[in-house]
């Protein structure tokens, strides 16, 4: 693995599924984000986890939940999809939380139908 | 007051000019500003990091101006593999807080 990993890499979903976006580094940092990015909203976080063993909400939580059991992993599940939550996901990792910068995988465009 | 406020663009410019874009901030207690880079259909990359009073690589320069809550970013001598969204990205500082991104400027690099 190089760096951080996302799967799928695309999905097409229909509404009321499950969902599972995994991401998975091995840069060995301590904080782990997603991020939804919608055009003209730009890119918003959805969860965020400073460290293994805890999460936090970020601005746009709702109808997501993420764990974080260890440092590599994190993640990001959808209940029960609904269309809004069509959109390109991003997992990120940073070194230490909120102060250092940020480093992107490749992402995972999700269509909910 | 948006927290990261950016010029949308797009920005269109021959290849050699210099082009600048700017971007404001709400939080007068941020301490970190990255500008990153993003094309079309890809993740986010870092392209600088601005930490001081402002640094230069290469052909980029950024510039921080705390009084104003300002922060800038310089290309020179544009190439046309400069074609991208320009992010702006401040952390905001309070406690285990996260990064804050702007919307992005566009810039078109033209023969």
């Amino acid at each position: 693995i190089a760096g951080i990993t996302q799967a799928p890499t695309s999905q097409i979903l229909a509404a009321g599924r499950r969902m599972t976006l995994r991401c998975t580094q091995d840069m060995r940092h301590n904080a782990m984000y997603w991020y939804r990015q919608d055009l003209g909203l730009g890119l918003r976080l959805i969860h965020y986890s400073n460290t293994a063993g805890t999460t936090g909400k970020g601005e746009v939580p709702d109808g997501y939940s993420v764990s974080r059991a260890n440092t590599d992993d994190f993640p990001l599940t959808l209940a029960s999809a609904v269309p809004s939550q069509t959109s390109v996901y991003f997992c990120a990792t940073g070194r230490v939380a909120g102060y250092n910068e940020q480093f992107f995988g490749p992402g995972t465009r999700l269509t909910v139908l | 007051r948006k927290e990261v406020e950016q010029d949308p663009g797009p920005f269109n410019v021959p290849e050699g000019a210099t082009v600048a874009f700017n971007c404001t901030y709400s939080n007068s207690a941020s301490q970190s500003f990255f500008w990153y880079r993003q094309d079309c259909r890809k993740e986010p990359k870092l392209l600088m990091s601005v930490y001081s009073s402002g640094n230069e690589d290469g052909r980029f320069t950024a510039q921080l101006n705390r009084a104003s809550q300002y922060i800038s970013l310089l290309i020179r001598d544009s190439k046309l593999s400069d074609s991208a969204t320009y992010l702006c990205v401040v952390n905001q500082n309070s406690g285990y807080s996260t990064l804050t991104f702007g919307k992005g400027t566009m810039l078109l690099v033209s023969p």
